[in-house]
């Protein structure tokens, strides 16, 4: 089945300093959607991305979707404290475009930020 | 507009036991999905519904797990008889069928289940 794995798996950065979560697909995907889990919190929805290639922003927050629709990354610029939590990629199926369906999570990349 | 609720928060039950966790999607969103993290692990999908029919229930572990959305409101996830590695934290999502929203999953707080 698909499997969609993030490294790293954890990552401690000093506030200022930048931050990058990678996510890979086994499979090609429809589309791809980031989201925000904080510590005892939910998963929150921060941004889809749909069509090959596209680079969104939100902020400081940068993500990307790869060529072939497998890869995705957010890049956070000179992070802040409120930036903690887990970071997961949610990658949907090829046909799903348009459809509602499941989510494949990503294996979720955890960032402490410390002063 | 309120969000996803789930009922209970936390459920500490003995292995054996019922439980039955209740989610509220927002309202008017046909699409309803269960989640489950267990510890330190990925969100891994356990069913779909549109509406009150089951969409997809491929992630379903076995067949103690009983998801039920009569009247494709709310919906209720009964695991008959708990077993330890069925603890974790069970997350509810829904989804509108149209834009601007369509398909963006909104979660709900989740209810962490502890089976001892």
């Amino acid at each position: 089945g698909q499997q969609v794995m993030q490294i790293p798996q954890y990552q401690h950065v000093q506030e200022g300093e930048d931050f990058t979560t990678y996510c890979n697909s086994s499979t090609t995907l429809s589309n791809i959607q980031w989201y925000k889990q904080r510590p005892g919190g939910h998963p929150v929805f921060l941004i889809q991305l749909v069509k090959s290639g596209e680079v969104k922003k939100q902020k400081r927050l940068t993500f990307q979707f790869g060529e072939a629709k497998k890869n995705s990354s957010l890049h956070i610029t000179a992070t802040q404290t409120t930036d903690v939590g887990t970071y997961f990629c949610a990658g949907r199926p090829p046909g799903a475009t348009g459809t509602a369906s499941k989510l494949t999570f990503g294996t979720g990349t955890r960032l402490q930020v410390t002063l | 507009e309120a969000g996803v609720t789930q009922f209970p928060s936390h459920s500490v039950i003995e292995k054996g036991q019922t439980v039955t966790l209740r989610c509220d999607p927002i309202s008017g969103h046909d699409n309803l999905y269960w989640y489950r993290r267990v510890m330190g692990k990925e969100i891994k999908f356990l069913l779909h519904f549109v509406k009150e029919s089951k969409q997809d229930e491929s992630g379903m572990p076995n067949n103690r797990f009983l998801a039920e959305r009569t009247g494709g409101t709310y919906s209720t996830l009964k695991v008959q008889p708990a077993e330890l590695e069925d603890s974790g934290v069970y997350f509810c999502a829904s989804s509108a069928h149209s834009r601007p929203t369509k398909n963006i999953q909104y979660f709900g707080a989740g209810t962490r289940l502890s089976v001892l």
